[in-house]
């Protein structure tokens, strides 16, 4: 069975642009994570979809967003890009609330400048 | 304080040895607990997950339960230089949410 998938693993951006990632999980999982690590901060939730909508949302600013599509496959985007962005950003899925071991896409590596 | 307390290392054991690696939590009503490898540069690989008090063995690793405590530990026996990584604790309150610490660095020494 094929992992979780994420597009595109490298992305270098400036100030003020905005960016889209995409995550597609594993086959038959229904929910999505997004998470944002950092050097400083380490792994911090950004929110969870599940069945196209949104179960939960962590503490980051409304400039990040997100959406689940009905096949599962995720897109997280954020505008107005700052260069405290700069992060990997990893995407995780699961079966569902019961079955909530999460396997963790390769990441997309973010730099600002 | 933090939801999800880890050491952040590095602890250095050597090459045979048995590694101990601590993770202590906030939340009383967490269900579900994992821990996670990551090698540096690459995304978290799940290692073991346990959801009951007591121990829970995988080959060479061991995850240990403590509700009361709110503290769960991973053992790795015969530490290998290829188990060098960053050993992420997750936890799952229930509420959709994984709260993961800031990882310890484990160092195993040929």
């Amino acid at each position: 069975k094929a992992g979780v998938t994420q597009t595109p693993r490298y992305l270098i951006k400036t100030r003020g642009q905005q960016v889209t990632l995409s995550c597609s999980p594993i086959s038959g999982h229904r929910s999505v994570s997004w998470y944002q690590q950092t050097p400083g901060q380490g792994l911090q939730f950004l929110f969870e979809y599940f069945s196209e909508t949104q179960r939960n949302k962590g503490n980051f600013p409304g400039r990040f967003s997100g959406r689940q599509f009905s096949n599962s496959r995720s897109e997280m985007n954020v505008s107005t890009l700052e260069l405290g962005d700069s992060a990997l950003y990893l995407c995780a899925s699961s079966v569902d609330r019961e079955q909530e071991t999460q396997y963790f896409g390769p990441g997309t590596r973010l730099l600002v400048l | 304080q933090k939801e999800v307390e880890q050491n952040s290392g590095p602890l250095s054991v050597p090459e045979g040895a048995i590694a101990s690696l601590n993770c202590t939590y906030s939340d009383r009503g967490s269900q579900s607990f994992f821990w996670y490898r990551q090698y540096s540069g690459k995304s978290p690989e799940l290692i073991m997950s346990i959801y009951s008090n007591g121990d829970k063995e995988d080959g060479r690793f061991t995850a240990q339960l403590n509700k009361a405590s709110q503290y769960v530990s991973l053992l790795i026996r015969d530490s290998q230089p290829s188990d060098s990584a960053t050993y992420l604790c997750a936890v799952h309150s229930g509420t959709y949410k994984y709260i993961f610490g800031t990882g310890t660095r484990l160092k195993v020494l040929a």
